[in-house]
């Protein structure tokens, strides 16, 4: 079965950065898109990220552009999210997630559990 | 603000039939499919509809989408207790290049 297994999550202080990282099993993990969505405490889902396939497509929010960088290593099967210059409204769970298909964006069917960032002094 | 707009609530009572809007424009909904999750508390969403109205295998058929211009819907049919839970839309916007949510609505069966 698919797993998506986050970490790196923790408490930094603003303008830290911080490198989550999903380890993926159970599906052929260099056949599909991948994303990042963050939810901060008591609010909604908010997209951070989308990487295809062989990792040469790219996609960002416009909250992080600049500021966050999406990565994967198919040898590792593994996804990453660098996360430079952090603000307190990067507080969130964050979610490492698989696309349906491979190539563009058409959502994701499987979830990992998440990881905790904290921003804060 | 969302790009995506859902009602922040919806309610039924046991065996009654809710649908939950999910309103958007001709850059995402309008020419890209929908998909629907379902986020039980303190878990992580689920997948419940994908490509506008296919249901994965283990989602009860109680549940169907649809699409129509730029607006979709999430329809739940004979409401249960365990169906409370918060449910979100999304879509590819092609202006933003980005995929967006709706702000979710929270489903209450009474």
């Amino acid at each position: 079965q698919v797993q998506l297994v986050e970490s790196g999550g923790g408490v930094v202080q603003p303008g830290g950065s911080l490198r989550l990282s999903c380890a993926a099993s159970g599906f052929t993990f260099s056949s599909y898109a991948m994303h990042w969505v963050r939810q901060a405490p008591g609010k909604g889902l908010e997209w951070v990220a989308f990487i295809r396939y062989d990792g040469n497509n790219k996609y960002y929010a416009d909250s992080v552009k600049g500021r966050f960088t999406i990565s994967r290593d198919n040898s590792k099967n593994t996804l990453y999210l660098q996360m430079n210059s952090l603000r307190a409204e990067d507080t969130a769970l964050y979610y490492c997630a698989k696309d349906l298909y491979s190539s563009s964006c058409h959502g994701v069917d499987y979830w990992g559990q998440g990881t905790l960032v904290t921003v804060s002094s | 603000q969302s790009v995506l707009t859902q009602p922040p609530s919806a309610s039924g009572t046991p065996g009654q039939r809710v649908t939950i809007s999910c309103s958007g424009s001709s850059s995402n909904i309008g020419s890209n499919t929908v998909n629907w999750y379902q986020q039980l508390p303190g878990t992580a969403p689920k997948l419940l509809i994908y490509t506008n109205n296919q249901r994965p295998s283990g989602v009860p058929d109680r549940f169907s989408g649809s699409k129509s211009g730029t607006s979709a819907s999430l329809a739940i049919s004979g409401l249960q207790s365990e169906d409370e839970a918060d449910y979100y839309c999304a879509a590819w916007d092609v202006s933003l290049n980005g995929w967006v949510f709706g702000g979710g609505t929270k489903l209450t069966v009474l």
